[in-house]
C-alpha cells in the first residue's frame, strides 16, 4: 500500500535540478508532497487530485501519471532551503500512506 | 507559523507509566490524525478523527488510546508502552478526512521509552 520513492537519498550542488519519483502499486487517486526538514513538522507543498495535473510551487513542480501509478517532483535550480526529506502520499477513504522518502541535501 | 500544536516536545517514560500526548489546533479544521514516525521508516498512520469520532484504527496497540473530546483537540493516552514505542508522534489535521485534502502538521513529540 505504501508508495515507494526514489532515489533514497540525493545531494546537489545550489543551482542544480532534482527529480524525486513516487511509485505505487495501487491505483492513485490523488498525490501530496510534502517536505520535512530535521526536527520539524512535515510541510505541505501541494495535491495533485487527477492525472495529468501539474502544479507548481517556487521553483518546485509535480506532475502525476494516473495510468503509470506515479507522480513526480522537480525541483529547478535547487535552493540550501530546499534540503530536508521529502515525502509523497496518497490514499483512498479516510486512509492515507505515506511514501518512502528522499533525503535531499543542497551544498554551496 | 503552525497551527498545530502538541505537547510536550519531548517525553521520556518509564515502561510502567501513564503519560498522554496532548494535540490542540487552531485552523478549523474537521478531520485529526495521529502518526507515528519511527527513525527511517515512513509516516505510519494510526488514527483519524472526523468530527471527534473515530474513522480509523490502523491496527494499534490497545497501549495507545486516543481521545478526541471536541474537533480541535487529539490526546493520545499511553500505558505500559515498550521500547519499540519510541519515536517522533505527530499531529495532523485537515478541513475534511480523505486523501484529497491537505495535512498541517504539528512539529511533533519525541517520545523516548526506558
Amino acid at each position: 500500500q505504501q508508495p515507494v520513492q526514489s532515489p533514497q537519498a540525493v545531494i546537489l550542488r545550489e543551482g542544480e535540478d532534482a527529480v524525486i519519483n513516487c511509485s505505487s502499486s495501487k491505483a492513485l487517486y490523488s498525490v501530496h508532497w510534502y517536505r520535512q526538514k530535521h526536527g520539524e513538522a512535515p510541510v505541505f507543498l501541494m495535491i495533485l487530485l487527477k492525472g495529468g495535473e501539474q502544479k507548481g510551487h517556487e521553483k518546485i513542480s509535480a506532475s502525476f501519471n494516473e495510468k503509470k501509478q506515479q507522480s513526480s517532483l522537480y525541483l529547478t535550480a535547487s535552493q540550501l532551503s530546499y534540503s530536508g526529506t521529502y515525502f509523497c502520499g496518497t490514499g483512498t477513504g479516510n486512509q492515507f500512506y505515506f511514501g518512502t522518502g528522499t533525503s535531499l541535501t543542497v551544498i554551496p | 507559523e503552525t497551527g498545530v500544536t502538541q505537547t510536550p516536545r519531548h517525553l521520556v517514560m518509564g515502561m510502567t507509566n501513564k503519560k498522554s500526548l496532548k494535540c490542540e489546533q487552531h485552523l478549523g479544521h474537521n478531520a485529526m490524525y495521529w502518526y507515528k514516525q519511527s527513525a527511517k521508516k515512513p509516516l505510519e498512520l494510526m488514527f483519524v478523527y472526523n468530527f471527534k469520532e473515530q474513522t480509523e484504527n490502523n491496527s494499534v496497540p490497545s497501549r495507545f488510546s486516543p481521545e478526541c473530546p471536541n474537533s480541535s483537540h487529539l490526546f493520545l493516552h499511553l500505558h505500559t508502552l515498550q521500547p519499540e514505542d519510541s519515536a517522533l508522534y505527530l499531529c495532523a489535521s485537515s478541513r475534511q478526512p480523505g486523501s484529497n485534502q491537505p495535512q498541517h502538521f504539528g512539529d511533533g513529540t519525541r517520545l523516548s521509552i526506558l
